[in-house]
């Protein structure tokens, strides 16, 4: 999406390791950091979301941890499952350039090998 | 409990014709959205509506027009059908146009224009 870069496009793990998905973005009003996943087939749902005056956010085997003075936010899951083969988005609420919406990612294809 | 229908999966249309999505939500929702997914683009916001006969244009409105009678109903119109359209189309829904609370999506429609 426009002025959100994500990295990386594809990333593979073995079961049991964790993973990392970065979210940059550049609009520093943005307040509002969530990311989504969407397993093949499916639609995307949110699973973790962020705001701006809280830094880190836990939920089970994932996080999200966010940077704002370097305008960046990433996922982070933890003993990894084959479950969690998916597509991951973020979408940080954008505000300027004609914003107010939430701005997708290009995704990250994560794959969990046994 | 499907909460976003969207009233077909598959849809195959030819060149030139005018094509009608259709979205439809149960929840109550102010804000509707429809996106086009791509592999490797992710989700582009086409078109979003935050009342009912309110739109806005998103990242890719060309080619694209959308009409919300009723709050419940977002439709998406192909006025001239073209190869590039061919995509999957999702719908969603939200609660606050920021996205907190998240957004509710449908389960797509894979449209090919041929």
């Amino acid at each position: 999406g426009e002025n959100v870069e994500q990295h990386p496009s594809t990333l593979s793990v073995q079961e049991g390791d964790s993973a990392v998905i970065k979210c940059t973005y550049s609009d520093s009003a943005s307040n509002y950091f969530p990311w989504y996943k969407q397993e093949l087939g499916k639609r995307p749902q949110l699973i973790i979301d962020i705001r701006s005056n809280v830094g880190e956010k836990k939920d089970q085997r994932i996080a999200v941890t966010l940077n704002k003075t370097a305008k960046h936010f990433s996922l982070h899951i933890t003993e990894t499952q084959p479950e969690d083969s998916a597509v991951y988005f973020c979408a940080p609420y954008i505000l300027t350039g004609g914003g107010n919406k939430l701005t997708f990612g290009t995704g990250t294809q994560l794959k969990v090998e046994l | 409990d499907v909460k976003v229908t969207q009233s077909s999966r598959y849809l195959v249309k030819r060149t030139g014709e005018k094509v009608f999505l259709e979205c439809v939500q149960d929840m109550d929702h102010e804000n509707m959205f429809w996106y086009r997914q791509d592999p490797g683009l992710g989700l582009r916001l086409i078109y979003f509506s935050y009342d009912v006969k309110m739109k806005e244009k998103g990242d890719i409105p060309e080619g694209y027009s959308v009409s919300r009678e009723k709050k419940e109903r977002f439709s998406l119109i192909l006025e001239s059908a073209s190869t590039n359209q061919t995509s999957m189309y999702l719908c969603a829904s939200s609660l606050s146009l920021t996205g907190e609370y998240g957004y509710t999506f449908g389960s797509g429609t894979r449209l090919t224009v041929v």
